[in-house]
């Protein structure tokens, strides 16, 4: 069965602190994504990433970097944490052709206090 | 700008009655567009997708969208609701070109009251 894997289901962090969401896909996809879910807001694009070591900036890249070293792994960088970046993270990822469909983790709420 | 509107936030419909959740989209050139629903404490999952195949999609669960070019609108239908349908769903658009990416709505809260 296919699958997208985020490290952590649950995230608790300080302000300033430097955070690492990892994402891990089984299915040899060539794009990953990073989104938030925020309430009212829906999801917004973070990064994207079309093949290994590829990445373009999202809607809303500020705050964030990202990481692909390996074509399973996708991992987002907060760089120093705020408050405002309270959220919940998803990851999903497709095979190339922009009508495949995304295959979404679970999600990661994280808290920045 | 590319973008996608859901009107209304929260919808609420008694088991058994039609589902109506609306999606419209801001563009003149024909897009990719799918409807993901997601339940609580789960991530996303594709309920269907128009590809300019055909203008009825037909997703899992019974729901269905068409796609309507003259009022740039692919609105999510069932029949008949189902407690079970209770869950968040988000249309989503996809233009192609160098970006790639895929923008959702702000998505829609469905309620089923028994």
């Amino acid at each position: 069965d296919v699958k997208v894997t985020q490290s952590s289901r649950y995230l608790v962090k300080r302000t300033g602190e430097k955070v690492f969401l990892e994402c891990v896909q089984d299915m040899d996809h060539e794009n990953m994504f990073w989104y938030r879910q925020d309430p009212g807001l829906g999801l917004r694009l973070i990064y994207f990433s079309y093949d290994v070591k590829m990445k373009e900036k999202g809607d809303i890249p500020e705050g964030y970097s990202v990481s692909r070293e390996k074509k399973e792994r996708f991992s987002l960088i907060l760089e120093s944490a705020s408050t405002n970046q309270t959220s919940m993270y998803l990851c999903a990822s497709r095979r190339s052709p922009i009508n495949e469909k995304l295959f979404f983790g679970s999600g990661t709420q994280l808290s920045v206090l | 700008a590319q973008s996608v509107t859901q009107l209304g936030s929260h919808v609420s419909v008694s088991e058994g009655a039609l589902v109506l959740l609306r999606c419209n989209y801001s563009s003149s050139v024909p897009p990719y567009l799918f409807w993901y629903v997601q339940y609580p404490n789960q991530g996303l999952q594709l309920l269907l997708k128009y590809t300019s195949a055909a203008t009825l999609v037909k997703g899992i669960n019974g729901f269905e969208a068409e796609f309507k070019k003259s009022e740039t609108s692919f609105h999510l239908t069932k029949p008949s609701a189902h407690m079970s349908d209770a869950a968040e769903y988000f249309c989503a658009v996809s233009y192609g070109g160098a970006t790639n990416k895929l923008i959702f709505g702000t998505g829609t809260l469905l309620a089923v009251q028994p």
